[in-house]
């Protein structure tokens, strides 16, 4: 089955830097790739996605970039801000009828005034 | 807006109880999801359903089973709950917007269980 892989587990970066967050999957039939984002004490809520046939997706100061040969994709945080704290979690999906997505581990952002 | 509700936000129960947490959405989406997030593993699938008293087995299903007698409503059971169980416990839903758009999975708040 898919295993998702997610790095770093712990990121810390100053305000207004940029923050970058890899994840690695292992089933080249998956083909549909989301970020969610879970702040403190609150329900993980989707923030991007990016399907197998593009390979970038913006919105705003976060975009995902997707490398299906290497099979790895990213999310990329630009002019981060105290509210980008939480935790991030990359999926993979073969978005298919009842699939599921499988999650990576997590990466705790802290972004530091 | 997509709800996802779960009965409880904290659960406190002792080792042996039979342990039940209810989780119902309101968008009449066929697919749903019960997940247990633990520190450094992220989310893990613990069992699905794709429809009505339809149940699949996720990724850690040892120590628990579930109900779906009807397509609002997907239950977790831990039939007798040990310490290592403790856990938060997601619910979740998938939304499928289409073959251009993908899906998006809506959460509950979560259900964090302590076994003592």
């Amino acid at each position: 089955g898919e295993n998702v892989e997610q790095h770093p587990s712990t990121l810390s970066v100053q305000e207004g830097d940029s923050a970058v967050i890899k994840c690695t999957y292992s089933d080249s039939a998956s083909n549909y790739f989301p970020w969610y984002k879970q702040e403190l004490g609150k329900r993980p809520q989707l923030i991007i996605d990016i399907r197998s046939n593009v390979g970038e997706k913006k919105d705003q100061r976060i975009a995902v970039t997707l490398n299906k040969t290497a099979k790895h994709f990213s999310l990329h945080i630009t002019e981060t801000q105290p509210e980008d704290s939480a935790v991030y979690f990359c999926a993979a999906s073969m978005n298919n009828y009842g699939q599921n997505f499988v999650f990576g581990p997590g990466t705790r952002l802290s972004v530091l005034p | 807006d997509v709800k996802v509700t779960q009965s409880s936000r904290y659960l406190v129960k002792r080792t042996g109880e039979k342990v039940f947490l209810e989780c119902v959405q309101d968008m009449d989406h066929e697919n749903m999801f019960w997940y247990r997030q633990d520190p450094g593993l992220g989310l893990r699938l613990i069992y699905f359903s794709y429809d009505v008293k339809m149940k699949e087995k996720g990724d850690i299903p040892e120590g628990y089973s579930v109900s779906r007698e009807k397509k609002e409503r997907f239950s977790l059971i831990l039939e007798s709950a040990s310490t290592n169980q403790t856990s938060m416990y997601l619910c979740a839903t998938l939304a499928e917007w289409g073959q251009t758009k993908g899906t998006e999975a809506f959460f509950g708040q979560g259900t964090r269980l302590t076994v003592v």
